[in-house]
């Protein structure tokens, strides 16, 4: 148990779909983080939530929204996804955010495929 | 831009050594993570360093030189649950982590 739990660890969804990504943390954490993690590239960072409050946002396509509706939960909704959005997606929580060496608590991941 | 370098794979025996280098080209430093990352498991923090120098940790060891731009880690005694991706990050002068694409231990008998 890593503390930090992923719903589903896999899913499979067409283009026009709807789905959401579900993260929960038990760790008493105040930041929360989605990645995105393709093979063989570095992590990217796409979300960060500092007490609740979305604090990074990289760039994402708008078809991601996060949301965080608590320090403990955090969401990834997805719509009319592309077939490059397949990959793994890790969410992830800290102590804090910003400076210092923050540690990051991971989960394991829910693994997207777009058809 | 800013670049983390690691090699994509590796390979040692069990009972071995095996030193797993990091390069990084950044805005800053702040510090370096390594984190260790099982096939279809949550990457898991294995150490931090943000002075030049070594630090041990059971059979792991994390190397840090500010001046080459450059960390390793050493890991001895190899076992087979020790193949995984291992994952260098850099905190950057804006403390962003900045991500190397990991480096994949594969561990022969």
């Amino acid at each position: 148990e890593t503390g930090v739990t992923q719903t589903p660890r896999h899913l499979v969804m067409g283009m026009t779909n709807k789905k959401s990504l579900k993260c929960e943390q038990h760790l008493g954490h105040n930041a929360m983080y989605w990645y995105k993690q393709s093979a063989k590239k570095p992590l990217e960072l796409m979300f960060v939530y500092s007490l609740e409050e979305r604090v990074e946002n990289n760039s994402v396509p708008s078809r991601f929204s996060p949301e965080c509706p608590n320090s403990s939960h955090l969401f990834l909704h997805l719509h009319t996804l592309q077939p490059e959005d397949s990959a793994l997606y890790l969410c992830a929580s800290s102590q804090d955010q910003g400076a210092g060496a923050n540690v990051l608590t991971f989960g394991a991941g829910s693994r997207l495929t777009v058809l | 831009g800013q670049n983390i370098d690691q090699p994509t794979e590796m390979t040692a025996t069990e009972g071995a050594i095996v030193q797993i280098n990091c390069t990084y080209q950044t805005s800053g430093f702040n510090g370096l993570f390594w984190y260790q990352q099982h096939a279809g498991e949550a990457p898991t923090f294995l150490s931090y360093n943000v002075l030049d120098g070594l630090e041990e940790k059971g059979r792991f060891s994390s190397f840090l030189s500010r001046s080459k731009g450059y960390s390793y880690l050493l890991l001895k005694e190899l076992q087979m649950k020790d193949s995984a991706s291992y994952l260098c990050a850099v905190i950057d002068s804006n403390y962003q982590l900045i991500w190397g694409a990991g480096t994949k231990l594969i561990i022969k008998p």
